[in-house]
């Protein structure tokens, strides 16, 4: 197990609603990155956030952002949700900025748009 | 475009064998592949991280090739165990894309006792 928990574990939303997803890092870490994973593919990137700014995203609409706070804990939002949001939402922190590094990813929190 | 592949169809071998899976990209030249294991509602693991000038990296019964001619790394397991059984998952440093990690699709490997 890694140090990288995120919450809730599980969400069910509505199309049209908000929703906004926590992660904490492990220890030492200042690089959180977010993925989306649906079922039966890889994760894709989402964005990544070194102290406390983005520095990096992947081919996702603006109404996914995010926010890494001093502690470098991070929060997902998504904006006017789709069916196509449902998804295994993963973070990822690391020691460093961009991906050369080892990631450490937390359990993940399971999204459902209904 | 930029692609990864890996085989999408399920690895069946028996325990004690040697698993080998293959990971495929073409249009870009990375600097770093990493290779990851996840198990079903859990989070990727870290296994290996190779860069572009080693051709071979080990880690216990683990060992990863990187071939950056072919554009290819192979990733086996010898001595296969049933525990070994989980989606494994590569992960090239994307250059193209502020040198992010653009995962593959994931290879499920079943390890049969």
């Amino acid at each position: 197990e890694t140090g990288v928990t995120q919450s809730p574990t599980h969400l069910i939303k509505t199309r049209g609603q908000q929703v906004t997803l926590r992660c904490s890092s492990q220890s030492g870490h200042n690089t959180v990155s977010w993925y989306q994973q649906a079922l039966g593919q890889g994760p894709q990137f989402i964005f990544q956030y070194y102290r406390e700014e983005e520095n990096g995203r992947g081919n996702f609409p603006p109404r996914f952002s995010g926010l890494q706070f001093p502690n470098y804990s991070s929060e997902l939002n998504v904006n006017a949700l789709e069916l196509d949001d449902s998804a295994l939402y993963l973070c990822a922190s690391s020691m460093g900025r961009g991906q050369g590094y080892e990631q450490y990813f937390g359990p993940g929190t399971r999204l459902t748009v209904t | 475009s930029q692609k990864i592949e890996q085989n999408s169809e399920a690895l069946n071998i028996q325990e004690g064998k040697t698993a080998t899976l293959t990971c495929n990209y073409t249009n870009y030249s990375p600097a770093y592949l990493q290779w990851y294991r996840q198990d079903p509602g859990r989070g990727p693991v870290f296994l290996l991280l190779i860069r572009e000038n080693e051709k071979e990296k080990r880690k216990e019964r683990l060992k990863v090739t990187f071939d950056t001619t072919l554009k290819q790394s192979l990733f086996h397991i010898t001595a296969s165990q049933p525990a070994d059984s989980a989606t494994y998952l590569c992960a090239p440093l994307n250059n193209n894309a502020g040198n992010m990690l653009t995962f593959g699709g994931g290879t499920r490997l079943m390890v049969k006792p």
